[in-house]
């Protein structure tokens, strides 16, 4: 069974641009969820979504979004990067409608470097 | 309100010696409490967890946590340490809300194993 796949693994990006990272979640997960990591602020959760819905959504700015597909596939796309923007994003399944009730399933994660 | 609290953002032991990686949460709530491992470049992995069945839960590799609620603890122990559990250690502390689950992460131990 494959694991939760997140493309690209690193990419690099200058102040001001858009990116969007993609997360192909376990065959039969239908929640999938989105967290940034840094040195500074450790790990933060950005928001969750289940059955193409965002039903739980961090503490960030609107410059954070994402979405869902009917595949259970999720897309986050930040806008006008920051160089504070620069993190490891993880994304992480589960096949729990709750994400207390059951584990998740991380990514390896998609390291963005913003100049 | 929920929150973690990694005492100890390094632990080092020597390899075949105990392991103690110390937590205390916050909540207001009956908590569902995990430790993850994350190997350098990888994403997180589970290690066990707590949802209120029996307060001593065994996990992989050896790992073990006892959730304390009188303390407010969710220690992870692991009786001999082995070179590769070098790794980050995270504990989490997740809480029904309104139907909704949120993730809260500790701040990490970074736990160093030298021969």
């Amino acid at each position: 069974k494959a694991g939760v796949t997140q493309t690209p693994r690193y990419l690099i990006k200058t102040r001001g641009q858009q990116v969007t990272l993609s997360c192909s979640p376990i065959s039969g997960h239908r929640s999938v969820s989105w967290y940034q990591q840094t040195p500074g602020q450790g790990l933060q959760f950005l928001f969750e979504y289940f059955s193409e819905t965002q039903r739980n959504k961090g503490n960030f700015p609107g410059r954070f979004s994402g979405r869902q597909f009917s595949n259970s596939r999720s897309e986050m796309n930040v806008s006008t990067l920051e160089l504070g923007d620069s993190a490891l994003y993880l994304c992480a399944s589960t096949r729990d409608r709750g994400l207390s009730g059951g584990e998740l399933f991380f990514g390896e994660g998609s390291r963005l470097t913003v100049l | 309100a929920q929150s973690v609290t990694q005492l100890d953002s390094h632990v080092s032991v020597s390899e075949g010696t105990p392991v103690l990686l110390r937590c205390n949460y916050s909540s207001s709530y009956s908590p569902s409490l995990f430790w993850y491992v994350q190997h350098p470049n990888k994403g997180l992995q589970l290690l066990l967890k707590y949802t209120s069945a029996a307060t001593l839960v065994k996990g992989i590799n050896g790992f073990e946590a006892e959730f304390k609620k009188s303390e407010t603890s969710f220690h992870l122990t692991k009786p001999s340490a082995h070179m590769s559990d070098a790794a980050e250690y995270f504990c989490v502390v997740s809480v029904a809300s309104g139907g909704s689950y949120i993730p809260t992460f500790g701040r990490g131990t970074s736990l160093i194993v030298h021969p």
